[in-house]
């Protein structure tokens, strides 16, 4: 089994500035994804990023992008040139490599507030 | 193209009453599956299914009750409701090698038991 912690339950940024969630997981496989979803109050779920785990390079889609620490098992966001839009809950979420029906295990989740 | 589609989007139930939520997808996904989300936490799995005829538990399994007789549904069935029930309740659906790359998620059903 895997757990996923987010250790961050609210934060804050102002408007244009970068904010990093935080991200860690415990688990034995060697093969895996991970996830960034964000959620804003409409409740759904929304795909940010997502990292190969035997890829060392770590995944960038226009602002956001991730630190990947596979021996640390750390997994953070970065968000650059923070919006109002951006305002919304983030999940990490980790998914075996072999995994018949794609399930995930999800962290308990960062509130994130973008400030003008 | 409607994705996933969860209905009802919003119930009240008693303590004691049986309901069905709905969950139907249109994309041919063998995966499909229900996540319940609490306040102020992520989403757990409670049941899922990789094909017609086949479904297995997740983490919290208690008190629901699933069946996948077609591939493009996926009912979860609460048996007696409960208050430690109330909660949001997510369907995602995807296809078998998507890595998990394409994940498509319901908008969710808001589930209150009084």
């Amino acid at each position: 089994a895997q757990t996923v912690t987010q250790s961050q339950p609210e934060m804050s940024v102002q408007e244009a500035e970068t904010v990093t969630l935080s991200c860690t997981y415990d688990t034995s496989e060697n093969n895996y994804y991970l996830f960034w979803y964000k959620q804003p109050p409409s409740r759904q779920m929304i795909l940010v990023i997502r990292q190969e785990a035997y890829k060392q390079q770590n995944a960038t889609e226009n602002r956001f992008s991730v630190n990947f620490q596979k021996a640390a098992k750390s997994f953070s966001l970065k968000i650059s040139d923070s919006q109002l839009g951006d305002t919304a809950m983030y999940f990490c979420a980790f998914m075996p490599h072999n995994n018949a029906g794609n399930m995930l295990t999800f962290g308990g989740g960062t509130r994130l507030m973008v400030k003008p | 193209n409607a994705g996933v589609t969860q209905t009802p989007k919003f119930q009240v139930l008693k303590t004691g009453q049986s309901m069905t939520l709905q969950c139907a997808q249109d994309m041919n996904h063998e995966y499909m599956s229900w996540y319940r989300q609490d306040p102020g936490m992520g989403l757990r799995l409670i049941h899922y299914s990789v094909g017609a005829g086949i479904t297995d538990q997740g983490e919290v399994p208690n008190g629901y009750n699933v069946s996948r007789s077609t591939t493009e549904d996926f009912p979860l069935r609460l048996l007696s409701a409960a208050p430690s029930q109330t909660s949001v309740y997510f369907c995602a659906s995807s296809y078998q090698g998507s890595s998990g790359n394409t994940i498509y998620f319901g908008e969710g059903s808001w589930l209150t038991v009084v």
